[in-house]
């Protein structure tokens, strides 16, 4: 069974504050890995999707690295701001069944 | 259309009843996934359809089922509904399977009293 863990469960931070946040699992046998993030009461919004070791993609201030040898994602924002307020959700998908494994999120609060 | 639609937003069932979800997705969008997401945790997939066959299903009873209908639309079908089915039921589509990253809906938040 391929187990999705994140870390931490939730964060605050000021803004203008870097942080980062961690998505490891046991295995590499999985063939994409997706970062999403939840606003409240909105759609879960697709971040990244990262396929390779060594992978690393990067959206505004917002960027991801995936390293599969030691099975790990992080996720860092830099200069937080008030708007990335949001869970943020990492899920693997696995060769053997084709479907997303989700985390339980961070959930990532900024004061202005 | 863009973007994935779910109805209704919010539910509200006795235990013992059946429920249909509704998701509609994006047009060409051939893959649509139901997940499950109770409180503090993160979703559970119940099941996958392709082209409107289930090609994967995940941990839950068979009163769990599903169809996907030509148009890019798709159900969510519950019987027998119990207490801890109360939840939020989110649909995802996407043009293959997953490799270019999941559309959600809102999600319908279903309460069984």
């Amino acid at each position: 069974i391929l187990n999705v863990e994140q870390s931490p469960q939730s964060l605050h931070v000021q803004e203008g504050d870097s942080t980062n946040f961690t998505c490891s699992f046991p295995s590499s046998n999985f063939y994409a890995l997706h970062w999403y993030r939840w606003e409240t009461a909105k759609s879960p919004e697709a971040l990244f999707v990262m396929t390779l070791n060594g992978d690393e993609k990067k959206k505004g201030r917002i960027s991801a690295t995936l390293n599969t040898k030691e099975g790990y994602s992080y996720l860092y924002i830099k200069g937080s701001q008030p708007e990335d307020s949001a869970t943020y959700l990492c899920a693997l998908i696995s060769y053997n069944t084709d479907k997303l494994i989700f985390g339980t999120g961070t959930r990532l609060q900024v004061f202005p | 259309e863009t973007g994935v639609t779910q109805s209704p937003t919010h539910l509200i069932k006795t235990r013992g009843q059946q429920v249909t979800l509704r998701c509609s997705s994006q047009s060409g969008h051939n893959t649509v996934s139901w997940y499950q997401q109770a409180l503090g945790q993160g979703p559970q997939f119940i099941f996958q359809y392709y082209r409107e066959e289930e090609n994967g299903r995940g941990n839950f009873p068979p009163r769990f089922s599903g169809l996907q209908f030509p148009n890019y639309s798709s159900e969510l079908n519950v019987n027998a509904l119990e207490l801890d089915d109360s939840a939020l039921y989110l649909c995802a589509s996407s043009p293959d399977q997953g490799s270019y990253g999941y559309t959600f809906g809102s999600g319908t938040r279903l309460t069984v009293v």
